[in-house]
């Protein structure tokens, strides 16, 4: 089956420092990635959409400057939080969507973000 | 943004027992997908039903789903312990590519 890696599984970093997410489809080429993040005991919240080779799309509320998205190539999306601050501390997880006309997404095992 | 609420909000049943989950959603869809994740994991795709679709069985599993209502369930026969998890629905608005909007969850708890 399809699977899709997020690299690394957990940080810890300093408030003001940026991290970066890296979420990679090992088998399958992904035109479009979705990320998501998930505060604790709570569901999943769309931050953005991926298109290889275009700007992400932000769902509302979204700040685009702070969670910077690039998808650089069919297999990798990176997800960058520039000057994290406790509050951004959540888990971040990323889908992969297969194309072909089926659109199956394929999720992430997430990245549990600590700002300190 | 949420595309609406899942019933209960947690579930506590013995195994052996059914567990049903329900799931209202407010736009139209082209899909409802059902996934579950154990604590701080990521996300397993159980089952995907087409807005065509009334009735989808997989295993243990059979979902529901009423575009009438904007709803859906999920029942789980025969629970067991393994099943203690959190059950998320996800719907795929109508046209373009599959942008998923989660609903709250039900985290069901089974007893041994």
């Amino acid at each position: 089956g399809a699977v899709v890696s997020q690299h690394p599984s957990w940080v810890i970093c300093k408030s003001g420092t940026s991290v970066k997410i890296e979420c990679r489809s090992l088998d399958f080429q992904a035109t479009t990635m979705f990320w998501y993040r998930q505060f604790p005991k709570q569901s999943l919240m769309l931050m953005a959409t991926s298109n290889e080779g275009s700007k992400a799309t932000y769902e509302q509320g979204v700040e685009k400057d702070k969670f910077l998205i690039n998808h650089a190539s069919l297999t990798l999306s990176t997800l960058t939080v520039t000057s994290a601050h406790p509050e951004d501390s959540s888990f971040y997880i990323c889908s992969a969507q297969t194309g072909g006309g089926v659109y199956e997404q394929y999720f992430g095992p997430g990245t549990r973000l600590t700002v300190t | 943004s949420q595309q609406g609420e899942e019933d209960p909000q947690a579930l506590s049943i013995q195994e052996g027992e059914n567990a049903t989950m329900n799931c209202s959603y407010k736009t139209s869809i082209n899909n409802l997908q059902w996934y579950r994740q154990n604590s701080g994991r990521g996300l397993v795709h159980l089952i995907l039903i087409r807005s065509n679709e009334r009735e989808k069985h997989s295993g243990r599993l059979r979902v529901t789903l009423d575009t009438s209502k904007k709803s859906s369930s999920l029942l789980i026969t025969a629970s067991r312990a393994a099943d203690t998890a959190s059950y998320f629905c996800a719907t795929a608005t109508s046209g373009g590519y599959n942008k998923l909007i989660f609903g709250a969850g039900t985290r069901l708890a089974v007893h041994p």
